[in-house]
């Protein structure tokens, strides 16, 4: 099925870094956002975006919606170790309300 | 808010069996629910959306009859896989949203591993 390109595919990281991974598509979506998973739990919301262009910030996570709306990014400051996990982008269909997921980004910190 | 609880979070089970998983939304009413399927170290991929009261869409792939769904009232929908085959074995993640309130973002379960020996 259809997927959003999300890169890297898996960062290893120091603590203390900052992270920064992203996600693009073909096809424009009026609403985008960012999910958490950690192993054998479903994905938690970090961060919705819904204006083209949007800057939206929840604590240590930053992420920005793409003038175009086909692409977004999500930066973490100051990692720490229970960043680790993976992290989903997602684009959300205004007519349908279904979800496209990236192909998703595996964190690592190193303490 | 925005609580959605899935059970059995774990099922381990022989070929042939049909298993029913369970999706609740707590604390709202959740006309529209989605169905995912994750194998491991993959994306989730979602299997068929179900509408409070109406027969679920299924996306394309998704064999209906293998994979029965109802979503009778505002606060369950469940899942059954029929006969199920080791192929089968994934882990299976429910989503829930009040579609009445334009399409804010899912809110997921915690996932239903599902093992067929």
């Amino acid at each position: 099925g259809q997927q959003l390109n999300q890169s890297p595919q898996s960062m290893f990281i120091q603590e203390g870094e900052d992270v920064s991974m992203n996600c693009t598509s073909s096809s424009i979506f009026n609403t985008w956002l960012w999910y958490k998973q950690d192993p054998g739990e479903g994905p938690v919301l970090l961060i919705a975006l819904y204006k083209a262009g949007e800057l939206t910030s929840n604590g240590r996570l930053t992420a920005q919606f793409g003038i175009t709306r086909k692409d977004s990014f999500l930066n973490i400051s100051a990692s720490i170790p229970s960043d680790v996990g993976i992290y989903f982008c997602a684009g959300q269909s205004s007519n349908t309300g279904k979800l496209i997921f990236g192909q998703g980004t595996t964190l690592q910190v190193k303490p | 808010g925005a609580v959605v609880s899935q059970h059995p979070s774990r099922v381990i089970c022989k070929s042939g069996t049909s298993v029913k998983i369970e999706c609740r939304s707590l604390d709202f009413q959740a006309t529209t629910m989605f169905w995912y399927r994750q194998f491991p170290k993959q994306s989730l991929m979602l299997m068929a959306t179900s509408n409070e009261g109406s027969k679920a869409t299924y996306e394309q792939g998704v064999e209906k009859d293998k994979f029965l769904i109802n979503h009778a009232s505002l606060t369950l929908s469940t899942l059954t896989v029929t006969s199920a085959h080791p192929e089968d074995s994934s882990f299976y993640i429910c989503s829930a949203l009040d579609s009445s309130q334009g399409y804010q973002p899912q809110h997921f379960g915690d996932g239903t591993r599902l093992s067929i020996l």
